[in-house]
């Protein structure tokens, strides 16, 4: 079975950094690109950030570039996003999500929740 | 970026009805998706490239549309369709954006 389970969401103060985590299981991780998208508390979906199956190509919204890094080891089947210098509106749900053709998101984790607040 | 606004907002339709939902995008587009979202879950894919059902999806769903214009129809209305749809845009280059979500209720 195709899975993805996000797993590193927490409480943090406006400013802090945390790193979330994303094991892929169920498919060859490594030959797919990969990318995070969030949802927040007013339901609105945003994507965050984007990564080629070799880790050599990323991308991101204007809303988090040079704040938010994504990564992946793909020996372990992980895939990671860096969140730094974090604002209350990051506030949301991060999905890890499976990117196909045309970037339709096709395999969604459950996702983890960001909380950032004072 | 390329906004996407989907109407209405909210929606509600009687088992049996026909529903169509719209998208419509502030520049031309290459390929619009379509998401469902039920109620404390994960968006699940169900319509890509603007007209092609993800496995699984009832044929009573359909897509349709092009350029800056996008529509998702159910041909009858069951009760399982409760749920929000998202559109979301694909133009060659990122940043790739949804839309607001249109929620479907059973009247």
């Amino acid at each position: 079975e195709v899975q993805l389970v996000e797993s590193g969401g927490v409480l943090v103060k406006p400013g802090g950094s945390l790193k979330l985590s994303c094991a892929a299981s169920g498919f060859a991780f490594s030959s797919y690109d990969m990318s995070w998208v969030r949802q927040t508390p007013e339901k609105r979906l945003e994507w965050v950030a984007y990564i080629s199956r070799g880790g050599g190509n990323t991308y991101y919204p204007d809303t988090v570039k040079g704040r938010f890094t994504i990564s992946r080891d793909n020996a372990k089947n992980t895939l990671y996003l860096q969140l730094n210098s974090l604002k209350s509106e990051d506030t949301a749900m991060y999905y890890c999500v499976r990117p196909g053709h045309h970037w339709f998101f096709d395999v969604w984790g459950a996702g983890t929740t960001v909380t950032v607040s004072s | 970026q390329i906004v996407l606004t989907q109407s209405p907002a909210i929606m509600s339709a009687s088992p049996g009805e026909k529903v169509t939902m719209t998208c419509s995008a502030s520049s031309s587009v290459s390929y619009m998706h379509w998401y469902q979202q039920k109620s404390g879950t994960s968006p699940k894919r169900w319509i890509y490239d603007t007209s092609k059902l993800a496995s699984g999806v009832p044929a009573r769903f359909s897509g349709s549309g092009s350029g800056t214009s996008y529509s998702l129809t159910i041909s009858t209305m069951e009760a399982e369709d409760v749920a929000t749809y998202y559109c979301q845009q694909w133009s060659s280059n990122p940043p790739i954006t949804f839309g607001a979500g249109t929620k479907l209720e059973l009247k």
